[in-house]
Formats: C-alpha cells, sequence, structure tokens
C-alpha cells in the first residue's frame, strides 16, 4: 500500500513567487492534515481538511495561505507571495477519520525561499 | 486536549531499554495517549497508542498508570537507528489534530 506522497519532495521559490505543495493521502483515506516544522521548531499544525470541506484552520496564517482537498485529486496547500519567514518543511498527513484512528504522515516538502 | 510534559532530553545504551516518561495529569476519560517519533528531518512515524490498559505491538510498549495521569513508552532493545524525537500527545476523539509539543530528543548510544 503506498503511503501519503507529498510533493515535490523540495521546492526552491524567490521572494513574491507562489508555491504550491501537493498531498495524495493513502488509499481510501478522506481526512487530510497540514504541518509547518521551522527550522529547529516543532511542528505546527495548520489545518485539516475532508474531502471538499475544510473541518479546523486554526493554526492557518490569515493571509497568503490556503488548502484545499477537492473530490478528486490531491491536496494542495497553496502560499502566495512567499517570504523568506514561509521557509519550512512542509508535512501532510492522512487519516480515515472513523474514530481514534491512526495519521500517517508523509515525507514532506522542504520549502526554501530566496 | 490535555497538555503533556516530557523531559527534553535522554540517553539510553545500544541495546538496552530506554524509558520514556510522560505527564499528562489533566488527561480526560475519552482522551488517547499517542506515540509518535520524528527521525531527522523525516515524517512524523506512529508508534503506539492506548486509552487505559498497557499496550504492545512490534515497535514498543505502552505503559498508563492506573489514574492515567502519566504514561511510559518502552523500547525494550534501542538500537542507534531510534535515535529521534518522541511525541506524547493526549488526542481527544474522532478527527482531533493531534498538537505537538516539543517532545524528548532520545539519543542512543554505542
Amino acid at each position: 500500500n503506498a503511503g501519503v506522497m507529498q510533493n515535490p519532495r523540495h521546492l526552491v521559490r524567490r521572494r513574491g513567487q507562489e508555491a504550491r505543495l501537493r498531498c495524495s493521502p493513502v488509499k481510501g483515506h478522506s481526512h487530510v492534515y497540514w504541518y509547518r516544522q521551522l527550522p529547529e521548531e516543532g511542528l505546527k499544525f495548520m489545518v485539516y481538511l475532508q474531502k471538499e470541506n475544510i473541518i479546523d484552520e486554526s493554526g492557518m496564517p490569515k493571509e497568503r495561505f490556503s488548502a484545499e482537498f477537492p473530490k478528486e485529486g490531491p491536496s494542495i496547500l497553496r502560499i502566495q507571495q512567499v517570504v523568506r519567514g514561509d521557509s519550512a518543511a512542509y508535512f501532510c498527513a492522512s487519516s480515515s477519520g472513523t474514530g481514534n484512528e491512526k495519521l500517517f504522515f508523509g515525507s514532506g516538502t522542504q520549502l526554501s525561499v530566496l | 486536549d490535555a497538555k503533556t510534559t516530557q523531559p527534553p532530553s535522554m540517553d539510553c545504551a545500544e541495546g538496552r531499554a530506554a524509558n520514556l516518561p510522560c505527564n499528562h495529569s489533566t488527561i480526560s476519560g475519552n482522551e488517547y495517549v499517542y506515540w509518535y517519533r520524528q527521525i531527522h528531518s523525516q515524517g512524523p512515524q506512529y508508534i503506539i497508542h492506548g486509552l487505559k490498559n498497557n499496550e504492545t505491538n512490534e515497535m514498543a510498549s505502552l505503559i498508563i498508570t492506573e489514574d492515567r495521569k502519566s504514561s511510559t513508552l518502552i523500547l525494550p532493545h534501542a538500537t542507534l537507528r531510534d535515535t529521534a524525537v518522541y511525541y506524547c500527545i493526549v488526542r481527544g476523539s474522532y478527527g482531533n489534530k493531534l498538537v505537538f509539543g516539543a517532545g524528548t530528543i532520545l539519543r542512543v548510544k554505542s
């Protein structure tokens, strides 16, 4: 079984550009979570999505960041007009949503903003 | 979700058991204790979880005190590859996110 797939593995952007990070959950999972890990810091929750719905976006910055999980296709975390402070590892996790289920994490996307 | 407290770091000799403690004194009745680890810059890896009974799987054992206010993760025979940051997380019912604290840096030494 394929696990959570994130791409790209590494993404380099210049300040002001857009970054699009993709996450394909474990087959059959309908719940996706995004986390950010700044250098030398812990994992911070960003957003929790179910197919076509945002359930909890309490950790998302108010501006420039958005996330979606369409009916078909991967979940996308979009960062507009990136700044150097957005440089971080972004991890996606998925679960089946059946109750006290495990979250499975991907290998992450390392975003570097020049 | 209840807050957890873990020591910032621990050392363990290779081949010995690693016992990682976690305090969660404000845990409520329907909250589970989860353990994850993160090796270097990889994605977090699930280890084990439990409600009130002790649990064991191929990776580790989880011992939860009777009052559920603390727990211990046991890696029975630590190897160098077990060097990682270990996170103890208390998680509520269905659908709740995992909230990561600072965790414990476990260093396994030969």
